[in-house]
């Protein structure tokens, strides 16, 4: 299958900083990138949906100025988490897909800490 | 909206036998597709298996196969011959098709399920 690589695996930030999660398509262009939350042993909760050259797409409840989604080239997405707070304290993973391919394919994920 | 809901929060199997995970899902559309991913500790989503509405034969994956009831909307997932390394939270997922406009083709998650294998 195609690969997709998230990096970092983990962070941990100040209270106050940002970070910035990559997620690159290794071997395919990547049309859509999408971006998950997963908080502990719960299900992803859709954050975004993002296509190159474009604005990201938010899902109801997700703030936009605070998780900036950029999607530059079909190879590559950042998601930035800005003015980080320890509620923002979670496993993020990205996903992304060819418009040909049936599945999309995930990244490794980041779990993100905020101290 | 579509939903997507597993009933079983844990499983649990002895090695080598068969146990099976329920995924029930709505949606009143008729053309999608749905897939079953597993997410060991690691928390890398692993494709398992999927399964395209329109066709009515079963998809099959070695160990792993699904019976999909489209009218009952309806998609479990059989694992045969159980392994320790089978051990993972197991998630439906449902998803439109289409790549381009309003859909994006994302996924839908069930909660999960817990599956622990006993040796």
């Amino acid at each position: 299958g195609a690969v997709v690589s998230q990096h970092p695996s983990r962070v941990i930030c100040k209270s106050g900083t940002s970070v910035k999660i990559e997620c690159r398509s290794l071997d395919f262009q990547a049309t859509t990138m999408f971006w998950y939350r997963q908080f502990p042993k719960q299900s992803l909760m859709l954050m975004a949906t993002s296509n190159e050259g474009s604005k990201a797409t938010y899902e109801q409840g997700v703030e936009k100025d605070k998780f900036l989604i950029n999607h530059a080239s079909l190879t590559l997405s950042t998601l930035t988490v800005t003015s980080a707070h320890p509620e923002d304290s979670s496993f993020y993973i990205c996903s992304a897909r060819e418009d040909t391919y049936l599945e999309a394919f995930f990244g490794q994920g980041t779990r993100l800490t905020v101290v | 909206a579509q939903t997507v809901t597993q009933s079983q929060p844990e499983m649990s199997v002895q090695e080598a036998e068969t146990v099976t995970l329920s995924c029930t899902y709505d949606t009143s559309e008729s053309d999608y597709y749905l897939f079953w991913y597993k997410q060991p500790p690691s928390r890398q989503m692993i494709l398992v298996i999927r399964q395209e509405a329109y066709k009515q034969q079963n998809a099959t994956e070695n160990r792993f196969s699904v019976n999909f009831q489209k009218a009952a909307k309806s998609f479990s997932l059989k694992i045969s011959d159980s392994q320790l390394g089978d051990a993972a939270m197991y998630f439906c997922a449902y998803r439109r098709p289409g790549g381009y406009g309003g859909s994006q083709g994302n996924l839908i998650f069930g909660k999960g399920t817990k599956l622990s294998v006993k040796p």
